[in-house]
């Protein structure tokens, strides 16, 4: 089975500070990918990256950046967390490129005081 | 770029009855369907989706049909039980600039027992 954890499932932050949301899929995915899911709005694409030290932004990267040093592991970056960054965080991996299944974790719930 | 509508927000039903779940969207030249189920506390999950190539297709108890002229694809469940509460995400496979899926707004489905 496919596998994408988060390192947090909960994480209170205050207004101003770097936050780091981690992610790893254990599948040998090429693609992953960073959403925030907020009610009425569905789930937005915030950054994916289809190669290690690869990425490309969404639709919403305003106000966050990430690294993909290695294939396995995604990260989000919040370089000042604000509040209106408060939200739902989900990670998520595919196998190839284009129209195939992609396999999310369980999300992480922020909140910026 | 592509929009997708997703209805209803909410819907209740009784256990045994079916539900349907509509979705539209804009860009004539999409031509993948995924529908996700999101369970409480979870990461979304594929459960059914469908090309361009193909009007219906079945899985047991779910069933998702396309209609390209009129640019909308629905879910429907059969027979629905208590497992079948959750959120579920309509997305269209967004061909342009950058490729992604675009998700519909979610539908809170809840089935009485």
């Amino acid at each position: 089975d496919v596998k994408v954890t988060q390192s947090s499932r909960y994480l209170v932050k205050r207004t101003g500070e770097k936050v780091f949301l981690e992610c790893v899929q254990d599948m040998d995915h090429e693609n992953m990918f960073w959403y925030r899911q907020d009610p009425g709005l569905g789930l937005r694409l915030i950054y994916f990256s289809y190669d290690v030290k690869m990425k490309e932004k969404g639709d919403i990267p305003e106000g966050y950046s990430v690294s993909r040093e290695k294939k396995e592991r995604f990260s989000l970056i919040l370089e000042s967390a604000s509040t209106n960054q408060t939200s739902m965080y989900l990670c998520a991996s595919s196998f190839l490129q284009g129209k195939h299944e992609q396999f999310f974790g369980p999300g992480t719930r922020l909140t910026v005081l | 770029g592509e929009n997708v509508e997703q209805h209803p927000s909410t819907l209740s039903v009784q256990e045994g009855d079916s539900a349907v779940i509509k979705c539209t969207y804009s860009d004539s030249a999409s031509n993948y369907f995924p529908w996700y189920k999101q369970e409480l506390g979870k990461g979304p999950q594929l459960i059914i989706d469908i090309r361009s190539n193909v009007g219906e297709k079945k899985d047991q108890r779910i069933a998702v049909t396309l209609n390209k002229t009129a640019k909308h694809f629905s879910l429907h469940i059969t027979e629905t039980q208590p497992e079948d509460s959750a959120v579920y995400f309509c997305a269209v496979w967004a061909r342009g600039a950058t490729n992604k899926l675009i998700f519909g707004t979610g539908t809170l489905l809840a089935v009485q027992p």
